[in-house]
């Protein structure tokens, strides 16, 4: 079965060092992979995708996700985290599913920056 | 700018009763969704439409419809409201079914008593 595991359900790092939230998926295909966060009481913003191409992808807020695909995972970095970066995370891929693509949705990891 | 609202914000309602939720979208996306958010389920799909008059099925379509009639709008109806629908709901809209993001609404927390 074509799955998203976020196997952290919280994260906590200290204000100014690197974070990493994981991500590993199982999907038929080439997949297509995004990184969500969700900030309290708002809707999900897109953070960063990657589609195909270089294997390392920057996106918004000074986030970036690596692509590796030898051990299925797609996991968010920061090298310097903030406090205001403290939100629940969500990994997502898109699968192959007959002639159109699902997407498939992780669970969410808590991040929690401690100042 | 272009946007994706929904209203109403909050909703209380009783057993049984129906339930529209409204989902406007002005970035003129031909894809638009519905998702709830619960704890410990993450995302989960309601249902879905590729363009006007398409709708589709997620997986937990069950007590939901929605019609797609304009390129803007997907209202989701709850027809007879169950406790199990208290939820957060989300709308969602994007350009393509594959490549790209889709952009959220900020959500409509129903409460069913």
């Amino acid at each position: 079965a074509q799955s998203v595991a976020q196997p952290e359900d919280q994260v906590n790092v200290a204000e100014g060092n690197p974070l990493t939230v994981k991500c590993t998926y199982s999907v038929s295909g080439n997949p297509y992979l995004f990184w969500y966060v969700q900030y309290p009481n708002r809707g999900l913003q897109f953070l960063l995708k990657y589609i195909t191409g270089d294997n390392l992808v920057k996106g918004s807020y000074g986030f970036e996700a690596e692509f590796n695909k030898s051990q299925t995972s797609f996991h968010l970095k920061k090298p310097s985290a903030l406090v205001s970066d403290s939100a629940l995370y969500f990994c997502a891929v898109s699968a192959n599913a007959g002639n159109n693509r699902k997407l498939i949705w992780g669970l969410g990891t808590s991040l929690a920056v401690n100042p | 700018d272009a946007e994706i609202t929904q209203s109403p914000r909050h909703k209380i309602t009783e057993t049984g009763r129906q339930v529209t939720l409204a989902c406007h979208q002005t970035w003129n996306h031909n894809n638009m969704f519905w998702y709830r958010q619960d704890l410990g389920h993450g995302l989960r799909l309601i249902h879905y439409s590729y363009g006007v008059q398409d709708t589709n099925k997620g997986e937990v379509s069950d007590g939901y419809s929605v019609s797609r009639s304009n390129t803007e709008d997907l209202p989701l109806t709850l027809e007879s409201a169950a406790s199990s629908q208290t939820s957060v709901y989300f709308c969602a809209s994007s350009r393509d079914r594959s490549f790209y993001e889709q952009y959220f609404g900020p959500g409509t927390r129903l409460t069913v008593t």
